[in-house]
């Protein structure tokens, strides 16, 4: 059964930094593109980052561009992503997610729970 | 960015209705890259249809989709207890970033 599970949340002040974690099992790891996909009430789903199944394609939102940086480790099986310069705005609950196709796509399939990042002073 | 619209924002049936939900794109969804997901309180987001009209793994076949180019429609041909949830409809694809609709809600009237 392919699992991800996320970790890393929690309640930061603006400018700051967090680093998110995603643990994945049941799957090759290495042979997927993984996502970070965040929720809020007011904007909805948003797709924060991509990457490739070797880090070689990297995309972000326009929102995060310059202050996000994902990655991953293969041989840990786990998906990243480094935020600073963290802004109210980016309050949200944050999901990792596999690339259900066999390329860097955008379709999202499974996804993990989810963890939740307050921005807050 | 492409935009998607979906309609209506709440749709309000009994258990055995059908519902229609749309999604409408600002812009051609090339190759039909089009996907819908079924999110219920408290859970992550369930794909349901990719490619328009292709059913995900273990899907049941009252779930359907339908469309192309620009307007696309997610069918529930008899609704079940456990359908009533939260949809979303997603374009993917070669190009990011990859956009949602707002959702549609389906409610128990």
């Amino acid at each position: 059964e392919v699992q991800l599970v996320e970790s890393g949340g929690g309640l930061v002040q603006p400018g700051r930094s967090l680093r998110l974690s995603c643990a994945a099992s049941g799957f090759t790891f290495d042979d997927s593109a993984m996502h970070w996909v965040r929720q809020t009430p007011g904007k909805g789903l948003e797709w924060v980052s991509g990457i490739s199944w070797n880090g070689g394609i990297i995309g972000y939102a326009d929102s995060v561009r310059g202050r996000f940086a994902i990655s991953r480790d293969n041989a840990k099986n786990s998906l990243y992503l480094q935020m600073n310069r963290l802004k109210p705005e980016d309050t949200a609950l944050y999901y990792c997610a596999k690339d259900s196709s066999s390329w860097y796509s955008g379709r999202f399939d499974p996804w993990g729970q989810g963890t939740l990042v307050t921005v807050s002073s | 960015d492409i935009v998607l619209t979906q309609s209506p924002g709440t749709l309000s049936l009994s258990p055995g209705e059908r519902a229609t939900l749309s999604c409408r794109a600002s812009q051609r969804v090339s190759s039909n890259y089009l996907a819908w997901y079924q999110q219920k309180p408290g859970q992550a987001p369930r794909l349901l249809i990719y490619g328009a009209s292709s059913r995900a793994t273990g899907i049941p076949d009252r779930f359907s989709g339908s469309g192309s180019g620009t307007d696309f429609t997610l069918t529930i041909s008899r609704l079940e207890p456990e359908d009533f949830a939260v949809y979303y409809c997603q374009r993917y694809g070669s190009s990011p970033p990859w956009t949602f609709g707002q959702g549609t809600k389906v409610e128990i009237k």
